[in-house]
């Protein structure tokens, strides 16, 4: 499975749009990209994902590179329940369906 | 809708007794996952299923057992619980959609071993 990088923390003023880098070089072809977020001591919860093309849904909007090494999550107006642990996952068909899940990164939005 | 549910929520074992935790979903998805989450630290599988009947290992599966008879139960059993299966265990599903494997998943166990 490809890896991701992300940083560790990031800091969003309420009602400002957060934007969550990820860099996954080594991802192949058939791979997606996914978002998925952790509020404290609850389940992870899927967010979006995206193949090649840019994608939005109601909770957030995917970036994704035209070489598909890097993508962006994009929360557009971030409330103070949008603080949470943010993974970017690569994997899908190649996997058998596994995502490895890394350290994410830690998104803080201050009132 | 109850969608994923997880059981015990929490649980407090001794070490070498035998424990199983539960997970049943109503999607009638086909994939199925345990994950193992260590304080402060992302998540780890520990065995997934593609089907009933159909079980493979994941990053950590040491310790732990998995069977699947009905698409909607993925009982995980700790055949001699240790110290350092003190976690919080969670299950997930997922859908095989136009090749897509986003994972919905549940409230999670928490497991004390003392």
């Amino acid at each position: 499975d490809a890896k991701t990088t992300q940083p560790t923390s990031m800091d969003c003023a309420e009602g400002r749009a957060a934007n969550l880098p990820c860099n996954h070089s080594t991802i192949s072809g058939n791979e997606y990209v996914y978002w998925y977020r952790q509020i404290h001591s609850q389940g992870p919860q899927y967010i979006i994902h995206g193949l090649k093309n840019n994608e939005t849904n109601e909770m957030a909007s995917l970036i994704i590179t035209e070489d598909r090494k890097s993508s962006t999550l994009i929360l557009p107006h971030a409330t103070l329940r949008d603080t949470a642990v943010y993974y970017c996952i690569v994997g899908g068909e190649t996997s058998g369906s596994r995502l490895t899940f890394g350290e994410g990164t830690q998104l803080t939005v201050n009132p | 809708d109850a969608g994923i549910t997880q059981s015990p929520r929490y649980k407090i074992t001794e070490t070498g007794r035998q424990v199983t935790l539960m997970c049943h979903q109503t999607w009638s998805h086909s994939y199925m996952f345990w994950y193992r989450q260590d304080l402060g630290h992302g998540l780890r599988l520990i065995y997934y299923s593609a089907a009933a009947d159909i079980t493979d290992k994941g990053e950590v599966p040491d310790g732990y057992v998995v069977s699947r008879s009905k698409t909607e139960n993925f009982p995980l059993t700790l055949e001699s619980a240790t110290r350092s299966q003190t976690s919080v265990y969670f299950c997930a599903s997922s859908p095989r959609d136009r090749g897509s494997y986003e994972q919905y998943f549940g409230p999670g166990t928490r497991l004390t071993v003392t």
